[in-house]
This record gives structure tokens, sequence and C-alpha cells, in this order.
């Protein structure tokens, strides 16, 4: 166990539709990241936030965006659902602000858009 | 972009069946790198870090080491249970200023066999 929750587990929804994954980090651990894992491709960055704040962007689409609340829960959310983005979501966490240091992963949100 | 390559893509191993793995990477100034293992459905889980040129670490049947162009993951006596995928990934400097992003290679999945 990593210390990293995450939900929902599962999540089926239909196209168009919108959603919210949670991720709580790592007690003490200010940073937290959001990938996206599909079956052919690798984990793809998507967005970092540091103590409530955005530090860095990867491939996200503009569909997506995120936040950190002052309690340091994240929140990822997903609109206009398209069928591509059926995909496991993970969310990490870091003592770090930087990416210098070790990342501990949630179980991860599968999502299934139909 | 720094790009991270792992091979080989799969391995099948007998059990006790020592081997390597290979995570090389294209970065300028490389300032740390992770390996991570990955079961089926889960959450990566956090392996080791190295940061510099000849550094080792080890854990139980891994060792990983680190060259100014590569790492190794040295798999020795595998057991069936150190079947999973393995990750490599390192920081990646920003735009923006700092290491805030990660990039991770898309993995060796490594099967042993009883």
């Amino acid at each position: 166990d990593s210390g990293v929750t995450q939900t929902p587990k599962h999540l089926i929804t239909a196209t168009g539709q919108r959603v919210t994954l949670r991720c709580s980090p790592r007690s003490g651990d200010l940073s937290v990241y959001w990938y996206q894992q599909s079956l052919d491709q690798g984990l793809q960055f998507l967005i970092q936030y540091y103590n409530g704040e955005e530090r860095a962007k990867g491939n996200i689409l503009e569909r997506f965006s995120a936040q950190q609340f002052p309690d340091l829960h994240s929140e990822l959310n997903l609109s206009s659902l398209e069928l591509g983005d059926s995909a496991l979501y993970f969310c990490a966490s870091s003592v770090s602000g930087t990416g210098l240091y070790e990342q501990y992963f949630g179980p991860g949100t599968r999502l299934t858009v139909t | 972009e720094d790009q991270v390559t792992q091979s080989p893509e799969a391995l099948r191993l007998q059990e006790g069946e020592s081997s390597s793995l290979n995570c090389s990477y294209t970065v300028s100034g490389l300032r740390g790198l992770f390996w991570y293992r990955q079961d089926p459905g889960k959450g990566p889980e956090f392996l080791f870090t190295l940061y510099s040129a000849g550094e080792e670490k080890e854990k139980e049947r891994l060792k990983a080491t680190l060259t100014k162009k590569e790492s190794f993951l040295h798999i020795t006596a595998p057991k069936p249970e150190d079947s999973a995928t393995y990750l490599c990934a390192v920081p990646q400097f920003m735009n923006s200023g700092g290491y805030q992003k990660v990039t991770f290679g898309t993995g060796t999945k490594l099967q042993v066999i009883p």
C-alpha cells in the first residue's frame, strides 16, 4: 500500500459526459501528478500540482482540467468524453515539487467510455 | 524531447535464470533515474532511484546500475513472483524551468516460468 488513495476504482460512462476522479496523496506529500495509461501506450504525464498550485503540464487535453485543494487532495475533471479517453488514470504523490524525487502511485481509476 | 527507451519489450525466463533489463536515455545533464515495477491493472511501485553514474542499488533479487548513457536492472535467480512490467523514468527539464516532468519508458514485460 503506497498510501495514495484514488476514487472511484472503476467508472463507466457514455460519450459526451463529464466525470471527476479524486486523489488523496500520502501524508506529508505536497505534490500530486496525474497520468494516463492506455493499453497501447505507456504512462503519459498529464499535469502536476504542488501545494495547491499548478507546476507543470504535459499532454493534457483542453477537455481535461485539474485542481489541488487546500487539504492537498486533487481532482481530475474529464469532460466531453470520447471513446479514446478510456484508460487507466493514475495519480502519484511526491514530497517535492520537482521531478527529482520518487513518486508513489495510487491504485488507479479505470475509466470506460461507451 | 528527451527519450527513454527500454529493451527488450518482453522477456521470458525460467525460474532461476538471471538476466538484465536495459533502459537507455537521451537527456542533457541526467539528474536521476527511477525504476518502478507495475503489476497488471495496478499502479507502479517504486523500486530504486539512481542519481549518478557508477551508482548501484540492490533490493532482494534486483540490482540497478547507472552509467552515463543507460541503466540496467539485473535480476538474479528470478522467481515467478518477479513477473511484472518494469518501468524506468527520468526527470525532464522543462522550458518553463525546473524538472517537474518525469518521462517514463514503455517498460519491459517480464515473465518468469516455474
